[in-house]
């Protein structure tokens, strides 16, 4: 079973600086996304980025970007420029694949970012 | 706004007692999966369905069935309903393997 660790449970940032937020992941399989999810306190499942297993170049969202490194199977998501908005949890999540069209996502347990102002 | 719409947004209930949670997809998405938040477990899958049809189960109880209408809408059915069942159900749907899962907002099940 795929397994998603995300190992900082919370993390602090003043604004208008950068973050990176660390994920690894667990598989065996070599077809698979992966997504970060941003969670505010609204609690709405917001996604904020996403990059496929094939593509050696690291997805970018304007001032969100990752890096993906798929040999050590880290996922790394950076904030740049850091706004009060983008306090929040945030959760990397592995796309599985399995016969006859099941699919579904596994999350990890969620990096809490503060924004000091 | 995601395109997935989830009601109601809130539910009290009691022990014991059954409910309904239901979830529109996003127009045209097919696969329908749900998804329970608590505080200890995290985000935890519970079923798919693409098109009508169960695909991958996750970590449902046998207290809990879900079914995909035809108009590709979906019910989560909670039953015998327990305290340590109080959280937060989400639906997310999908176009295809290729296209992200889209979350509605969620429904806040507490079980007093």
């Amino acid at each position: 079973a795929q397994t998603v660790t995300q190992s900082q449970p919370e993390m602090s940032v003043q604004e208008a600086e950068t973050v990176t937020l660390s994920c690894t992941y667990d598989t065996s399989e070599s077809d698979y996304y992966l997504f970060w999810y941003k969670q505010p306190p609204s609690r709405q499942m917001i996604l904020v980025i996403r990059q496929e297993a094939y593509k050696q170049q690291n997805a970018t969202e304007n001032r969100f970007s990752v890096n993906f490194q798929k040999a050590a199977k880290s996922f790394s998501l950076k904030i740049s420029d850091s706004q009060l908005g983008d306090a929040a949890m945030y959760f990397c999540a592995y796309r599985h694949y399995s016969g006859g069209g099941a699919d579904g996502l596994t999350f990890g347990k969620g990096t809490h970012l503060i924004i000091q102002p | 706004d995601s395109g997935v719409t989830q009601t109601p947004k809130h539910l009290i209930t009691a022990t014991g007692q059954r409910v309904t949670l239901r979830c529109s997809p996003r127009s045209g998405d097919l696969s329908v999966y749900w998804y329970q938040q608590s505080l200890d477990q995290g985000l935890q899958f519970l079923i798919q369905y693409y098109n009508g049809e169960e695909r991958a189960k996750g970590n449902i109880l046998e207290r809990f069935s879900a079914q995909q209408f035809p108009d590709l809408h979906s019910e989560l059915n909670l039953s015998s309903l327990e305290l340590g069942d109080s959280a937060l159900y989400f639906c997310a749907s999908s176009a295809d393997r290729n296209s992200p899962l889209h979350f509605g907002n969620g429904t806040r099940l507490t079980v007093t």
